[in-house]
């Protein structure tokens, strides 16, 4: 059962347009992390989110928290082909004890 | 610090045969993950250590997949029998505390890719 569902599953667009990718749950998170994965690498972290409305920027990539703790979105603003690569949500669910990922977004950014 | 250390890093086997994957998690943490992933798609937890304890193997399919956490320190994943649908990468993180906390960060081995024909 994957708790954390991310839509689009697929995006492809031009350098310089902005997009948003989705996370959403049934279920309350204490935190939620973003990472991001490119092909034969583990995912890296890019950001952590623990207050429910908590905004954070990291450059051109905003990451919303949502206020129930249910849902998280990252937005990216002029896109550039180096945001490529898998976009992945993840934490743990209010008294689960267990670290899930979401089902990823697969992000191609052409240049 | 060392990172998180899987080997093989490539394992191509038949189908019905068997593959071992291990683990050395980064030296004093005190959770280890296992998880699939298929390419493409988001990493699914096959197992949680807790030192040496099971926080959760849910998703472990155990009538072919097994997991021990040797002394809550090394960790093996076996497969036996191999199916086609277990091609994937096999990734093994750690993390300081046992639970995902704000500041407890995971860390990821680069994954042990498995091809099953």
């Amino acid at each position: 059962t994957q708790l954390l569902e991310q839509s689009p599953q697929f995006l492809s667009i031009q350098e310089g347009e902005n997009l948003t990718v989705y996370c959403n749950s049934s279920s309350v998170f204490s935190s939620l992390q973003w990472y991001r994965q490119e092909p034969g690498e583990g995912p890296v972290l890019l950001v952590t989110v623990v207050t429910g409305g908590e905004v954070k920027k990291l450059k051109r990539l905003t990451f919303q928290f949502g206020d129930a703790r249910k849902d998280s979105s990252l937005h990216i603003t002029a896109a550039q082909p180096g945001d490529t690569g898998l976009y992945l949500c993840a934490g743990e669910a209010s008294g689960t004890y267990k670290y899930i990922f979401g089902t990823g977004t697969r992000l191609k950014v052409l240049a | 610090e060392a990172g998180v250390a899987q080997s093989p890093r490539y394992k191509i086997i038949e189908k019905r045969q068997s593959v071992a994957f291990w683990c050395n998690p980064i030296s004093g943490h005190a959770t280890l993950y296992w998880y699939q992933q298929i390419l493409g798609q988001g990493p699914k937890l096959l197992i949680q250590f807790q030192n040496n304890g099971v926080v959760d193997d849910s998703q472990l399919p155990k009538d072919r997949f097994s997991a021990e956490r040797l002394k809550g320190v090394d960790s093996t994943l076996k497969i036996q029998p191999a199916k086609l649908e277990d091609s994937a990468v096999y990734l093994c993180a750690s993390s300081p505390r046992w639970t995902a906390l704000s500041g407890n960060t995971i860390y990821f081995g680069e994954g042990s890719w498995l091809t099953v024909v």
